[in-house]
């Protein structure tokens, strides 16, 4: 059974710092993984999807990288922003074609 | 472009009482379709999929069902709603690719009292 799991739970940082969150999964046969963003009470809006024959995408200030071999995905944030302060879930498909929730790591990002 | 709608935003009900939220997409066919639960301090649960009409995939058991009535739409339904019910329903769709990228509606807060 594929096991996402997303640390650290919760991280602070100052305003200006690159965030570094990590995501590993147990069963490398993904065929992609894909990172959100929740804010409060919402939703969940898609920032990066990554196909297993990738090994990092990128849009704007977000990179994250994909080492299928090793079951880990790492979602970089460059020069964080109080907007940035969210919860941000990796998901990966797995051979059967769901996805496989982590459970999330809060990000507050401090003025 | 593709939009999701998902409503209501907000319901509070009373034990016992039924339940039904909605989930509509547009601007695409054929989508796979997922109904998703969020409960306070868990990550977000699997509860009903869909690949087309009257398709319908359970993953847990439990007090709920789904049903598509239509290719764009997703029903989410209870006859009678239990305390344990209250929580954050999430609706997505997926092109129908194991490799598509997953949406997501604004969520529904249900509160059972």
């Amino acid at each position: 059974k594929q096991e996402v799991t997303q640390i650290p739970a919760a991280l602070s940082v100052p305003e200006g710092e690159n965030l570094v969150l990590n995501c590993s999964f147990t069963d490398s046969a993904i065929y992609n993984l894909q990172w959100f963003r929740q804010d409060p009470g919402k939703g969940l809006t898609s920032l990066l999807l990554i196909q297993s024959s990738q090994r990092e995408q990128t849009s704007g200030r977000l990179n994250a990288s994909l080492d299928k071999s090793s079951g880990r995905s790492t979602l970089y944030i460059a020069a964080s922003q109080p907007g940035d302060s969210a919860t941000y879930l990796c998901a990966v498909t797995d051979s059967w074609g769901k996805l496989q929730f982590g459970a999330g790591t809060q990000v507050v990002v401090t003025p | 472009s593709q939009t999701i709608h998902q409503w209501p935003a907000t319901l509070v009900q009373p034990v016992g009482s039924p339940l039904s939220l909605e989930c509509t997409v547009e601007g695409t066919s054929n989508p796979n379709l997922y109904w998703y639960r969020q409960a306070a301090g868990r990550g977000l649960q699997l509860l009903f999929y869909s690949v087309g009409i009257g398709q319908i995939s359970s993953e847990v058991p439990q007090n709920l069902s789904a049903s598509r009535p239509q290719d764009r739409q997703f029903i989410l339904s209870s006859k009678k709603l239990l305390l344990s019910d209250s929580g954050f329903y999430l609706c997505a769709w997926a092109s129908g690719t194991k490799t598509g990228e997953l949406f997501f509606g604004e969520g529904s807060r249900l509160t059972v009292l």
